[in-house]
This record gives C-alpha cells, sequence and structure tokens, in this order.
C-alpha cells in the first residue's frame, strides 16, 4: 500500500518568511500529486496537482511544488507567507482512484 | 455550484448507539469517497462508489460501518453499534469520472463523537 508522510506536524512563522513542507510518498509507480488546505472552519481545498509535465507546479495563493521523482518527493513552497496562511495542509497521492493522504502540517502565521 | 455537503456537522452518541451521515457529491459526479481522520492523524480512506456501485472498500475498519449510496446520488454511512474508537471527523468527497487525473471535492466533514 501507498503512504505519504509529512515530516513537518507544525511550523510556526513570522509573516514574510519563506515556508518549505516536506512530503514524501512510497509508491515507485505513476502517481498523481496533489496539496491541499483546510482553513480553519472550513472544508479541504485544493492548493494545486501534478500529473505530469512540469515538476513545478503553481497553485493557488502564491504557492508552487516540485516534484522531484528520484527522491519521491513533492514539497510545498511559498516565499513569503501571511497570517490568512494560517491552516492544516495535506499532501495527497492517489492511484487511479484513491487518495493517500499525510497526516497533516499545521502552519501557524504570527502577524 | 454546490458542493460536497456533509449532515450533520457534528453528532455526540452513546457507545453502542446508531448514527447515520449522509454526503450529497457534486452533481453529475459519478465517484464518491469516505475517508475519516482519527485524532489529528491521517485521513484514512473508507471507501469508493463509482455511480450507486461499491468500487473499493477495503478501508472500512469492521462490518458496523455500512454504506450506501441510492440510484448512485447521495450517500450514507451508518454506524451500528457505535464504539469510543470510531470518534473522529468523517469525510466525503467526490470527483468526476477518470482514473485518478481529476481532484476530489470535499465536503466538511461531519464530527463523530462517541463517548
Amino acid at each position: 500500500a501507498q503512504s505519504v508522510s509529512q515530516h513537518n506536524h507544525h511550523v510556526i512563522l513570522s509573516e514574510a518568511a519563506s515556508l518549505e513542507l516536506g512530503c514524501n510518498y512510497s509508491y515507485g509507480g505513476t502517481v498523481n500529486l496533489f496539496w491541499y488546505v483546510q482553513y480553519p472552519g472550513q472544508h479541504l481545498q485544493l492548493l494545486l496537482k501534478y500529473f505530469s509535465g512540469d515538476p513545478l507546479v503553481k497553485g493557488i495563493k502564491g504557492f508552487e511544488a516540485e516534484f522531484i521523482k528520484s527522491k519521491f518527493s513533492f514539497n510545498l513552497r511559498k516565499p513569503s507567507v501571511q497570517w490568512s496562511d494560517t491552516a492544516e495542509y495535506f499532501c495527497a497521492v492517489t492511484n487511479f482512484n484513491k487518495f493517500y493522504f499525510g497526516s497533516g502540517t499545521k502552519l501557524n502565521v504570527k502577524p | 455550484e454546490a458542493g460536497v455537503t456533509q449532515f450533520p456537522s457534528h453528532s455526540v452518541i452513546e457507545k453502542g448507539q446508531t448514527v447515520t451521515l449522509r454526503c450529497d457529491p457534486i452533481s453529475g459526479h459519478d465517484n464518491l469517497y469516505w475517508y475519516r481522520r482519527v485524532m489529528g492523524k491521517e485521513i484514512k480512506f473508507l471507501l469508493h462508489f463509482v455511480k450507486e456501485s461499491k468500487q473499493d472498500e477495503s478501508g472500512m475498519p469492521n462490518n458496523r460501518f455500512l454504506a450506501e449510496r441510492t440510484g448512485g446520488t447521495y450517500s450514507t454511512l451508518k454506524v451500528q453499534p457505535a464504539e469510543l474508537e470510531d470518534s473522529g471527523v468523517y469525510f466525503c468527497a467526490s470527483s468526476w469520472p477518470g482514473q485518478g487525473r481529476t481532484e476530489a471535492f470535499f465536503g466538511q466533514g461531519t464530527r463523530l463523537t462517541v463517548v
């Protein structure tokens, strides 16, 4: 079975700091990769996705992620975080139609 | 366009009771999924419907859990009888037909507390 590891469980940053959240997955075949975000009191929303092509993927709100196949990684980045980025972030992998999620990273941005 | 809706948003029940969770997917989405998150751990797959058929129910914890999808529209997840370890947030998601190359749209979840 596939698994997804998110190394940072809780990250605290000040506004304007740079962000990188790690994500590694275990499956060696063809996968589709996603980052979802859950803002306080809201549902999970898609930040960005990678299916194929350019391994550097740009998403909403200035987020981007880089797929490195040799490292089985799909790390999420943002050059300058804002207070409104405070949320929980989930990395996910799909093989066919089943999503496998990491345990989530809580990001707390201090104003 | 309406999103995925789940009802109720919260439920507190006693051990041994029955609870039924409901999910209304986005109209036209053949794929419907149930997931569960327990105590801040990872979001775990429970099962997957394609229209009214169960495509994959490998994540269902045991036979106390029963999922149905009447007519390929809304879905229910019944827990009977509920146990303490069933507490958690139950998410429903739906997506367009496709082999994984589509995003899943999630509901807000139902927080189930078994006391």
